[in-house]
C-alpha cells in the first residue's frame, strides 16, 4: 500500500479562499516534500520539511508536519485560479535508501 | 524553469516497437530518476542512478531499462512495446544529499497501440 495518502483526493474552491490538503504516511522519515503537478506537466517542488521541524513557510504556503501522528498538512492561502492543480506529499525514508515516495495527491480546483 | 528536458512529449506507436525515451539535465546533478504515472494517479518510481554508470531498480516492477553512460542523460528503453505500457514517463533529478528536491521534465506520454 502506497507510504502516502492524501485527503480530500479533490477539492473545489473559490478564489480567495484558502485551501487545505493532509498526507499521511507509515514509516519513520527524514523529510517530507510537497510538489505541484499542472495538467500535462511535470512536478514543481514548492516546500520541504525535516522531520525535526514543525512547521514551515513560503510565500502564501503553510506546512506542517506532526511526526508523532505520521501526517503533514499543505495550507495555501488566499487561493487563486492559477494554483488550480494536483498536489502531491512524498515522503524521504529514515532507512535512506535516496528515493521519495509519493503520495496519492489531491486535485485542487479554484474557481473564480 | 528546471533544466531537465525530455523527448518526445507525445508518442503514440504500434505494438512491439523498440522505444527509446529520451532525458537530459544541464544542472550536473549525479542522482536520476524514472516515474511511471498513470492519469491521476500517484508516481511509481521504476528506475534511478547514482551517477555515471550506476542504475538500479525503483519499486515498480517494469520491462524497461536504463543507462547512464554520461552524467546528464539518461535514456530509458522499452524492447518491445505493448499496450500495457501505455502511461506517462517522468524524469527527474536530483543533487546529493537527503535534504534536496527532485527537479523534474515535463513528462512523454507514450501510447502503445
Amino acid at each position: 500500500s502506497q507510504q502516502g495518502e492524501e485527503d480530500p483526493q479533490a477539492l473545489s474552491i473559490q478564489e480567495g479562499e484558502n485551501a487545505t490538503m493532509n498526507c499521511s504516511y507509515k514509516t519513520s522519515i527524514n523529510n517530507l516534500q510537497w510538489y505541484r503537478q499542472n495538467s500535462g506537466r511535470g512536478l514543481v517542488h514548492l516546500i520541504l520539511i525535516r522531520s525535526n521541524e514543525r512547521e514551515k513557510h513560503s510565500g502564501r504556503l503553510r506546512v506542517t508536519l506532526d511526526t508523532s501522528k505520521k501526517s503533514s498538512s499543505l495550507l495555501i492561502t488566499a487561493s487563486r485560479a492559477a494554483d488550480t492543480a494536483s498536489y502531491f506529499c512524498a515522503t524521504f525514508g529514515a532507512g535512506g535508501g535516496n528515493k521519495l515516495t509519493f503520495g496519492t495527491g489531491t486535485q485542487l480546483k479554484v474557481e473564480l | 524553469e528546471a533544466d531537465i528536458y525530455q523527448t518526445p512529449r507525445y508518442l503514440v506507436i504500434g505494438t512491439g516497437k523498440k522505444i527509446t525515451l529520451e532525458c537530459s539535465q544541464t544542472m550536473g546533478h549525479d542522482k536520476m530518476y524514472w516515474y511511471q504515472q498513470d492519469p491521476g494517479m500517484e508516481l511509481h518510481l521504476i528506475h534511478y542512478s547514482y551517477g555515471v554508470n550506476s542504475t538500479e531498480k525503483g519499486d515498480l516492477s517494469s520491462e524497461s531499462t536504463v543507462s547512464r553512460i554520461r552524467t546528464e542523460h539518461f535514456p530509458l528503453t522499452l524492447e518491445s512495446a505493448r499496450p500495457s505500457h501505455t502511461s506517462q514517463y517522468l524524469c527527474a533529478s536530483s543533487t546529493t544529499g537527503s535534504n534536496q528536491p527532485q527537479h523534474f521534465g515535463d513528462g512523454t506520454r507514450l501510447s502503445i497501440l
